[in-house]
Parts: structure tokens; C-alpha cells; sequence
């Protein structure tokens, strides 16, 4: 069974620092890792999707990299905003059976302060 | 990219009443949609998973007689949370995959449900 965690918990940090999320899954059998932002009471927007044959994915002032072997997976956001300030969640896509199946991590609440 | 949504976005109802939740792919078809529950803080759990057609798939401890699910068409799959108590209350997510987007899920804005 998948696990995902996901450290910190919560990161409080100061408008324009550089920051690193860390997630770390259980079974390297993955199809896929996401990364996600969800605001307070909203859905879940997709950031980043990185296949497993790949190592890591850039959009604007993000990047996220994929060690499969070791089960880990970081979130790079560069040049922090107070814009950013959301929960980040990363979620691992397995093979379920007759289905895929995605786990997700609990999240790291990001507080960016002006 | 692809754009899923979700009806209605909240809902207040009384206990043992049954409430029903839409979940539609606007610009593909999803031959697969799954609904998830979030509570306060806490990750998304998947409750079952839905192949256009099919039965769903529940995952273990979710109730299929409580949580009915129908995916009856490419588009479209309905959670019905039957004889809602409090401790239903929750967020509700769907998500659905399916055509170009392969195993990619496209996640819809969420229910906020409160059972009073």
C-alpha cells in the first residue's frame, strides 16, 4: 500500500526566499508524481506532473524533481510571493488493480509574508 | 487543458435527507472518474473509483450503500450521499481521466457538504 508523506508540515517564510517542499512515497512502482496548490475552501490545481521516467519538470518559477529509487520527490519554488501562500500537496499515481490509483500526501501549508 | 466541474459547489441539508453531487468533463471524455473526501487539515482520501458503464470501486471502509455512485455516460458521474448525517460533512472532490490526458487526473472545484 502507498504511502506519501510530506515535510514540513506547515513553512512560514519571507516574501523572496527560495524554498524546498519535500515528499517522500513507500512504493517506487509509480506511474507518475504530482504536485498540487490548494487554496483555502478551493480544489486542487495541478502544478506539476512528472512521469516517472523523468527526473524533473520546470514551470516559471518552479521545479520539481523525481528520485524513484530513493521515493522522494522535492517541490523548488523560487523567488517566494505572497501569492503563493496555500497548502502544496504531492501525490503518487500507482497501478490499483484494474485501476490506477493516486495517494496523496497531507500537505505543507506555505505562508509567504509580505 | 482539460476543465472538470462540479455541482453544486455547496450544499446545507438536513440529517437523513439525501443529497446529490455532479461531477462532468467538459472537453473530454472520461472513460474513468474517481470521488475523494477531504476533511479539516487532513489529505484526500479516494472513496471509489468509476469506469463509465461499470460499477464503481470502492476502497475499503467506504460504504457503497451510503455513497452511491453512477457513471453513466462519458461525461457525467453523480455521488449520492444517501440518509446524510453530520459526520458526513466534508469536501467532496471528483476527478476525472481519460482521452489524451492517458492517466493524468483533472481534478473539479469540490462540494463543501454540511449535514445539519
Amino acid at each position: 500500500k502507498q504511502e506519501v508523506t510530506q515535510i514540513p508540515a506547515a513553512l512560514s517564510v519571507p516574501e523572496g526566499e527560495n524554498l524546498v517542499l519535500n515528499c517522500s512515497f513507500t512504493d517506487s512502482a509509480i506511474y507518475n508524481l504530482q504536485w498540487f496548490r490548494q487554496d483555502p475552501g478551493k480544489g486542487l490545481t495541478s502544478l506539476l506532473l512528472i512521469q516517472s521516467s523523468q527526473r524533473e519538470q520546470t514551470s516559471g518559477r518552479l521545479n520539481a524533481s523525481l528520485d524513484k529509487s530513493s521515493g522522494r520527490s522535492t517541490l523548488y519554488i523560487a523567488a517566494s510571493q505572497p501569492g503563493d501562500s496555500a497548502t502544496y500537496l504531492c501525490a503518487a499515481l500507482n497501478s490499483g488493480g484494474s485501476n490506477y490509483k493516486l495517494t496523496f500526501g497531507k500537505g505543507t501549508l506555505l505562508t509567504v509574508n509580505p | 487543458g482539460a476543465v472538470v466541474s462540479q455541482h453544486p459547489s455547496r450544499v446545507i441539508c438536513k440529517s437523513g435527507t439525501s443529497v446529490k453531487i455532479e461531477c462532468r468533463s467538459l472537453d473530454f471524455q472520461a472513460t474513468t472518474m474517481f470521488w475523494y473526501r477531504q476533511f479539516p487539515k487532513k489529505s484526500l482520501m479516494l472513496m471509489a473509483t468509476s469506469n463509465e458503464g461499470s460499477k464503481a470501486t470502492y476502497e475499503q471502509g467506504v460504504e457503497k450503500d451510503k455513497f452511491l455512485i453512477n457513471h453513466a455516460s462519458l461525461t457525467l458521474s453523480t455521488l449520492t450521499v444517501t440518509s446524510a448525517h453530520p459526520e458526513d460533512s466534508s469536501f467532496y472532490i471528483c476527478s476525472a481521466s481519460g482521452g489524451r490526458g492517458g492517466y493524468e487526473q483533472f481534478f473539479g472545484p469540490g462540494t463543501r457538504l454540511t449535514v445539519l
